[in-house]
């Protein structure tokens, strides 16, 4: 089965420094990856998307980035982090044969910043 | 660009009662998907059901209902015989159709409704 799984679950940073949140699936191969924010009373936004290893699109321009070293890895980075950045980030993944549409997200990773 | 919308920030419902949760969105789109996304409290987010916006028929599953009403722009959530786990944060989302087979979903979500089924 395929499994999803996000590190830290909690981080506290404070403004200026650097931030690397990582993402990696299971038992599934060529995936689709994302990386979501979720901010109190505005949803999710999607920030970045991958469909193969060092191919990423960003849909907002933004303080971070995202990269892609391995198949089933994906990374949210920044060199020096904003207050703004705080929030809570999802990464997800999907796959062409199954419903299209479907997500599967991993647990999140809360950052705040200070 | 495509924008969705949830009205209700809040919503209570007793068990064993049934609850709907609405969504509006806007697009110039002839064909495109829906989705209702569940988010349980410190649990992964779910997908609960899904239309496709050229199906007249609107979507089931199990106790989850969509009423589909594509000229109104309306996606609205029926939750029947509501269960203490369906506690959530619920998200209605967009989706225009892939050029290309095996491109991303890139999804549009809205900002959610809060459910809490009481005893």
């Amino acid at each position: 089965s395929q499994t999803i799984h996000q590190w830290p679950a909690t981080l506290v940073q404070p403004v200026g420094s650097p931030l690397s949140l990582e993402c990696t699936v299971e038992g599934t191969s060529n995936p689709n990856l994302y990386w979501y924010r979720q901010a109190a009373g505005r949803g999710l936004q999607l920030l970045f998307y991958s469909v193969g290893i060092g191919q990423i699109s960003s849909e907002v321009p933004q303080n971070l980035s995202a990269s892609r070293p391995q198949d089933r890895q994906f990374i949210l980075s920044s060199k020096k982090l904003l207050l703004s950045d705080s929030g809570f980030y999802l990464c997800a993944w999907s796959v062409w044969y199954r419903r299209l549409g479907e997500l599967f997200f991993g647990e999140g990773s809360r950052l705040t910043v200070l | 660009a495509q924008t969705v919308t949830q009205s209700q920030p809040e919503m209570s419902v007793q068990e064993a009662e049934t609850v709907t949760l609405s969504c509006t969105y806007d697009t110039s789109e002839s064909n495109y998907y829906l989705f209702w996304y569940k988010q349980p409290p410190s649990r992964q987010m779910i997908l609960v059901i899904r239309q496709e916006a050229y199906k007249q028929q609107n979507a089931t599953e199990n106790r989850f209902s969509v009423n589909f009403q594509k000229a109104a722009k309306s996606f609205s959530l029926k939750i029947s015989d509501s269960q203490l786990g369906d506690t959530a944060m619920y998200f209605c989302a967009f989706m225009k159709p892939n050029a290309k087979h095996g491109t991303a979903s890139k999804l549009t979500f809205g900002t959610g409704t809060r459910l809490q089924v009481t005893l």
